[in-house]
């Protein structure tokens, strides 16, 4: 029920491609949803969240979709960039709670 | 002007030992975390800390004891040095809960 299902482990796509990274949940007290972009050597950084009022939020080339009677979100990176290869990890929480339930990421990598 | 910062960045120990890691922020929030990420890079929570009051203890060793002497620090301590304890370390801080700020990490090597 704590789990935050993510997908594909890896992927890889040639620049100018739309990079789409899956993830699913089941606990549906689950209201916040974030996705983190993490550099190697580097901490995790918070990219783009999105709340289950909405269906869609976009940020620059990054969008969330959101499906919240499938519990399923993803993450879609418009004409995706070498600077974009990283590892992406949705994550899920309780509003009120402290805690983010993070999938297992996603190894991207943007071949020039 | 870094926001979340650890040290040491690395770390290198034998099995053991104790050693501890600092992690101090500069944002003025009032949470702070401990995370592991491991090899495979899963990121697992570990403490969580609200105005020095621990919130969160996650299902870790009671070798782990975090220690938060004021809202702006949280420091991480390490008894008896296991191998499986080697990993990535990451602090992180909060003030509207959820956007959390990480640090760069600390490496942690148990030889």
């Amino acid at each position: 029920q704590q789990q935050v299902k993510q997908s594909p482990q890896s992927l890889i796509v040639q620049k100018g491609g739309i990079s789409i990274i899956n993830c699913a949940y089941e606990n549906t007290a689950f209201d916040y949803f974030p996705w983190y972009q993490q550099f190697p050597g580097k901490g995790p950084a918070l990219l783009i969240a999105i709340r289950p009022d909405v269906s869609e939020k976009k940020e620059g080339r990054f969008t969330i979709s959101f499906n919240k009677s499938a519990k399923q979100f993803s993450l879609h990176i418009m004409d995706s960039q070498p600077g974009d290869s990283a590892t992406y990890f949705c994550a899920a929480s309780i509003i009120g709670s402290e805690k983010l339930v993070f999938g297992k990421g996603t190894k991207l990598t943007v071949n020039p | 002007d870094t926001a979340v910062s650890q040290t040491p960045k690395y770390l290198v120990t034998q099995m053991g030992n104790d050693k501890s890691i600092k992690c101090e922020q500069n944002l003025g929030h009032d949470t702070m975390y401990w995370y592991k990420q491991d090899s495979k890079k899963f990121l697992k929570i570990m403490f969580s800390y609200n105005n020095k009051e621990l919130i969160i203890n996650e299902t870790v060793p009671n070798r782990f004891s975090p220690k938060s002497p004021d809202k702006a620090h949280l420091n991480l301590h390490i008894n008896s040095l296991e191998l499986g304890d080697s990993a990535v370390y990451f602090c992180a801080s909060s003030r509207t809960y959820n956007e959390q700020f990480f640090g760069p990490g600390t490496r942690l090597t148990v030889l």
